[in-house]
């Protein structure tokens, strides 16, 4: 089955240390994103990726990273410069964007806990 | 700026009771809408969309319709289940990025 798969599903960690969010995609899309969400707020852009090899920043880039080497695959890290890691985050893709009538489909999410 | 505002939740209805969720947007030229559904624990699904003015978006009983001169896209049911419990965000897309822009989410509780 075509889908997004993100792991781990929960995550603890150490303040102070980076940690590396996992996205593979199967679905071929071009164009990956990541967001953050926290209780009781909507989704916030980290981060996304129009094509292999190029991606720019979101509304919420400080603290994270990203690299795009292949089309499947996107992984996210949370650097220890940001300032409150500990959220949901969510991976999703979509065909090229410019398609009018594309959508962004999503992964189930890793919840990251830093203490 | 781009935005979108829903209600705020909770929403809080019987099985069987009818369904609205408001959502306004601002947006320059011709956003496209979506509704998103996310159960708990869980990523986001796509429930529906809209791509123009007047269009109707539906999908397991649930609609919403394009409204440009309200700026609106309001998410109705006619008999909610229990199993529609999660949270509903509305989102526009209003560039050829292919970016987002979302709503605050609306908990919706079904009880029985």
């Amino acid at each position: 089955d075509g889908g997004i798969t993100q792991s781990p599903k929960y995550l603890f960690r150490k303040e102070g240390q980076n940690v590396t969010l996992s996205c593979e995609q199967n679905l071929n899309h071009d164009a990956m994103y990541w967001y953050r969400q926290d209780p009781g707020q909507g989704l916030r852009l980290i981060y996304y990726s129009q094509i292999v090899n190029d991606f720019q920043k979101g509304d919420i880039a400080e603290g994270y990273s990203v690299s795009r080497e292949k089309k499947e695959s996107f992984p996210l890290t949370v650097t220890s410069a940001q300032k409150n890691p500990t959220a949901f985050y969510l991976c999703a893709s979509s065909t090229a964007a410019g398609q009018r009538t594309y959508e962004q489909y999503f992964g189930p999410g890793t919840r990251l806990t830093v203490t | 700026g781009n935005s979108v505002t829903q209600m705020e939740g909770p929403v809080t209805l019987s099985e069987e009771a009818f369904l609205t969720i408001n959502c306004t947007y601002t947006a320059t030229g011709y956003p496209s809408l979506f509704w998103y559904v996310q159960y708990p624990g869980e990523g986001l699904q796509l429930l529906l969309k809209a791509t123009k003015a007047d269009d109707k978006g539906s999908n397991k009983g649930f609609e919403a319709t394009y409204r440009k001169e309200t700026t609106s896209f309001h998410l109705e049911k006619g008999s909610v289940q229990v199993s529609d419990s999660a949270v509903y965000f509305c989102a526009l897309r209003w560039s050829n990025t292919g970016k987002l822009i979302f709503g605050q989410g609306t908990t919706l509780q079904v009880k029985p």
